[in-house]
């Protein structure tokens, strides 16, 4: 079966600093693969999207990025963090783009 | 421009009263229709998903959604609710292509009363 993990699970960073979040996916082959960010009160905003290896589409310009190493791994990425990056995470993949997402546990970023 | 509307921020709901979440989408055609329940602190788990024939689908944990393409509608209902359905519930869509990607509703909190 297919299982999706992200780390950490929660994290506390002070502004300006790095960040890298990861996720990976077990259980499947060329997934298509979501980051996606929860802020407080304000549904599902989608980041990223990836079809395959090193192919990346940006869907909010911001001071995050994506990159897709393997077939299977995802990481989020920021070289400087802001106030406003704080918030919930989610990674999530598919069989294909409009096919049913599965999500990972999520990560808590808390931006001080 | 397509969409999703979830019309209700919040519902509250005594436990063992049934149970009506209102999803409204704007398509150019019939999307794939999906139901997703958060609990605080995790991720989006599949209730349940509409692709194709039946237009009542029957998902996990007890809850139900039918599909009315009159309408735009794909509600979903649970005949009686327990407290460890309090949660969010996102409704989704997607096109019946391999190129778009699902759009999520902003999500409905539901709050239950003992």
């Amino acid at each position: 079966s297919q299982t999706i993990h992200q780390w950490p699970a929660t994290l506390v960073q002070p502004v300006g600093s790095p960040l890298s979040l990861e996720c990976t996916v077990e259980g499947t082959s060329n997934p298509n693969l979501y980051w996606y960010r929860q802020a407080a009160g304000r549904g599902l905003q989608l980041l990223f999207y990836s079809v395959g290896i090193g192919q990346i589409s940006s869907e909010v310009p911001q001071n995050l990025s994506a990159s897709r190493p393997q077939d299977r791994q995802f990481i989020l990425s920021s070289k400087k963090l802001l106030l406003s990056d704080s918030g919930f995470y989610l990674c999530a993949w598919s069989v294909w783009t409009s096919n049913e997402q599965f999500f990972g546990p999520g990560t808590r970023l808390t931006v001080l | 421009a397509q969409s999703v509307t979830q019309p209700d921020i919040h519902i509250t709901v005594s436990e063992g009263a049934s149970l009506e979440l209102r999803c409204n989408y704007s398509y150019g055609a019939t999307p794939y229709l999906f139901w997703y329940v958060q609990s605080p602190g995790q991720g989006l788990q599949l209730l349940l998903k509409y692709f194709s024939g039946d237009t009542l689908v029957q998902g996990i944990k007890g809850f139900e959604a039918e599909f009315k393409r009159s309408q735009s509608s794909f509600n979903l209902r649970k005949p009686s609710v327990h407290w460890s359905d309090a949660a969010e519930y996102f409704c989704a869509v997607a096109p019946m292509n391999r190129d778009d990607k699902i759009i999520f509703g902003k999500g409905t909190r539901l709050h239950i009363l003992p």
